[in-house]
């Protein structure tokens, strides 16, 4: 199961754009890269995923070079809303009920 | 579509005693994941269940706590002694894959159960 490595917290500005790199240097050739939000009091919740190249949705977008040994989450324009905790996990199809390990994440605070 | 249901949200009870927690996963999701969730830490899976089988039950402390699903949907959680250690939130997903976190594989959480011990 791949081990994955993100800082423990960031801050930064409303309006400015956070990027959050997560290390997975033993990322199997059938594993995805899933990025969960969790704000206080609430359960996580699906944010983007993704294999290879870039990924893009409504909410964030996903960078993942081309030795997938790490992604960056980009979040532009960040918001006072967008303080919570963000996860970076792992996991591949193949890997049968093999489970999700979530880490301690990354504390994003989100200032005026 | 409805969420993920738990319920109680809280609960406070006294070391020793035992306590149970309901989820009711999203409908025609095939995998149900028990999860607790100590302060200032990430989820840690205590069980996962494939339909009505569990497939995972490796970091449940088995001398304690239960769990079942029956007939594949609603599942409870039991504590039966409750310790001190054991305060955390306690977090109810599903998914509609079998959970190994490719396409397919999102985990739907409920809003949890913040379980005080005193």
């Amino acid at each position: 199961l791949a081990k994955t490595t993100q800082p423990i917290s960031m801050d930064s500005y409303e309006g400015q754009e956070v990027n959050i790199t997560c290390s997975h240097n033993n990322i199997a050739t059938n594993d995805y890269i899933t990025w969960y939000q969790q704000f206080p009091s609430q359960g996580p919740r699906f944010i983007i995923q993704g294999y290879k190249t870039k990924v893009t949705n409504e909410v964030a977008s996903l960078f993942i070079p081309a030795d997938r040994k790490s992604s960056t989450l980009s979040l532009p324009r960040v918001s006072l809303s967008d303080t919570a905790v963000y996860y970076c996990l792992v996991g591949g199809p193949n890997t049968g009920f093999q489970k999700l390990v979530f880490g301690t994440g990354t504390r994003l605070l989100v200032s005026p | 579509e409805a969420g993920v249901a738990q319920s109680p949200r809280y609960k406070i009870i006294e070391k020793r005693q035992s306590v149970a927690f309901w989820c009711n996963p999203i409908s025609g999701h095939a995998t149900l994941y028990w999860y607790q969730q100590i302060l200032g830490q990430g989820p840690k899976l205590l069980i996962q269940f494939q339909n009505n089988g569990v497939v995972d039950d490796s970091q449940l402390p088995k001398d304690r706590f239960s769990a079942e699903r029956l007939k594949g949907v609603d599942s409870t959680l039991k504590i039966q002694p409750a310790k001190l250690e054991d305060s955390a939130v306690y977090l109810c997903a599903s998914s509609l894959g079998g959970g190994a976190g490719g396409p397919g594989d999102t985990q739907y959480f409920g809003p949890g159960t913040r379980l005080t011990v005193l």
